[in-house]
């Protein structure tokens, strides 16, 4: 059983429309998180989720949109797409805040055309 | 704000100790150090973790000297299949920095 998964694996799209990326996890953890890795791949954390609740919101623009309709889901939602967004979005979860041991999902990448 | 460097890359022969190092100068007191491994088209996977001294697990070991403002981790006897990139991690409460990753290529 995967652990971490996210839906789409690829999403190719063009700028100004609206997506959504699935994240789901079945390892009983209280803590999601969403991070943007980049052509450089560089790794920076977006949001982060406790018990549905949001306790990271980096600066990140207000386009994105996390939600969290239970622990085991975070879901992210970008409006008004632009070629600067393209990158791998990936999901992760640990079993609570701070330094835990995250694991992360297989990644979404995210191509704006 | 608190930047995380690595080397960008190294590359090794089959059976060398690989040591990889993460420079974090402005570490905080309760920051952990964490280290991960990323190989194409997966998410990073969690090696090992320490707030300082030495940690060693099944796979790799951490050393933090007590400054705590950098860290090395050490890969025994490496073989083609730890070729990845790897990322460092100071964590602590609402703080999540990766460091630049570097990318190790094991050669036979």
């Amino acid at each position: 059983d995967t652990a971490v998964s996210q839906t789409p694996k690829y999403l190719v799209t063009q700028m100004g429309n609206d997506k959504s990326i699935k994240c789901e996890q079945n390892l009983g953890h209280d803590t999601m998180y969403w991070y943007k890795q980049d052509s450089k791949k560089f790794l920076k954390i977006m949001f982060s989720y406790n018990n549905k609740e949001l306790i990271i919101n980096e600066t990140v623009p207000n386009r994105f949109s996390p939600k969290s309709p239970d622990k085991a889901h975070l879901n992210l939602h970008i409006n008004s797409l632009e070629l600067g967004d393209s990158a791998v979005y990936f999901c992760a979860s640990s079993s609570g805040q701070g330094a835990k041991e995250q694991f992360f999902g297989p990644g979404t990448r995210l191509t704006v055309l | 704000l608190a930047k995380t460097t690595q080397p960008i890359s190294m590359d090794s022969y089959e059976g060398q100790e690989v040591n990889i190092t993460c420079s974090h100068n402005n570490i905080a007191t309760n920051d952990y150090i964490t280290w991960y491994q990323q190989f194409p088209s997966q998410g990073p996977r969690f090696i090992i973790q320490g707030y300082k001294t030495k940690v060693t697990n099944e796979v790799a070991s951490l050393f933090i000297p007590a400054d705590r403002k950098s860290s090395t981790l050490s890969l025994p006897r490496v073989s083609l299949s730890d070729t990845a990139v790897y990322y460092c991690l100071a964590s602590g409460t609402y703080k999540y920095i990766f460091g630049t990753g570097t990318r190790l290529k094991v050669l036979a």
